[in-house]
């Protein structure tokens, strides 16, 4: 079975700063990876996606994440927040021939400061 | 627009009470899925489904029930046999192999 380690639960940050939001993942066969955005009260909204093809996947809103095979990882930057950023991010990921499951990270909650 | 709506968005439950939380999609999608989130635990699986009339149980579904008798509609039952509802629950759907969709959750708290 798969799994997701997210090892920051809380990333504090000033605004204008970069930030990299860490996940890796556990899986014996190829999988898909994904990072969610949730903003208090809502449900979660897709940011990006890795599916196949160039390892370095972007957002339409300055995030960008690095599927790397190796280190089994698919950490989620940005080189300058803003105040609007402050969310909580989930990374998730699904087996490529196994069914529609996603299982999802504990989540890391980016608080962008002043 | 095409989305995914849940309802209600707050709900109260007293003690020994089964409740149903609503969830509908026009995006023509295969599958559906309910999740229940806790502050630090992020999403787990309650129940899944694939195709109509066809459902599974997910991670923690001790407690609820489904049925998948449109493929628009997904309601969730939470059961007197829950002992600890309290949660934000979260429905979403998707194609095969397609990314999630969510809706804006269902906050269940018991009084």
């Amino acid at each position: 079975a798969q799994s997701v380690t997210q090892l920051d639960s809380q990333v504090p940050v000033f605004e204008e700063a970069p930030v990299e939001l860490r996940c890796n993942y556990s899986s014996s066969v190829s999988v898909y990876l994904f990072w969610y955005v949730q903003y208090p009260n809502q449900g979660l909204q897709l940011l990006l996606k890795y599916l196949s093809g160039s390892t370095l996947v972007e957002s339409i809103n300055g995030f960008e994440a690095e599927f790397n095979k190796s280190q089994t990882s698919f950490h989620l930057r940005k080189p300058s927040v803003h105040i609007s950023d402050t969310a909580e991010y989930f990374c998730a990921v699904r087996l490529t021939g196994g069914g529609n499951k996603l299982t999802f990270g504990t989540g890391t909650q980016l608080k962008v400061e002043l | 627009d095409g989305g995914i709506t849940q309802s209600p968005k707050y709900l109260f439950r007293k003690e020994g009470q089964n409740v149903t939380l609503s969830c509908e999609q026009n995006l023509n999608h295969d599958a559906m899925y309910w999740y229940r989130q806790d502050p630090g635990q992020g999403l787990r699986l309650i129940y899944y489904s694939q195709i109509v009339n066809d459902f599974q149980k997910g991670d923690i579904a001790e407690g609820y029930s489904v049925s998948r008798e449109k493929k628009e509609s997904f309601p969730l039952t939470v059961t007197s046999a829950q002992k600890n509802p309290t949660a934000f629950y979260l429905c979403a759907s998707s194609i095969a192999q397609g990314a999630y969709t969510f809706g804006s959750g269902t906050r269940l708290t018991v009084v």
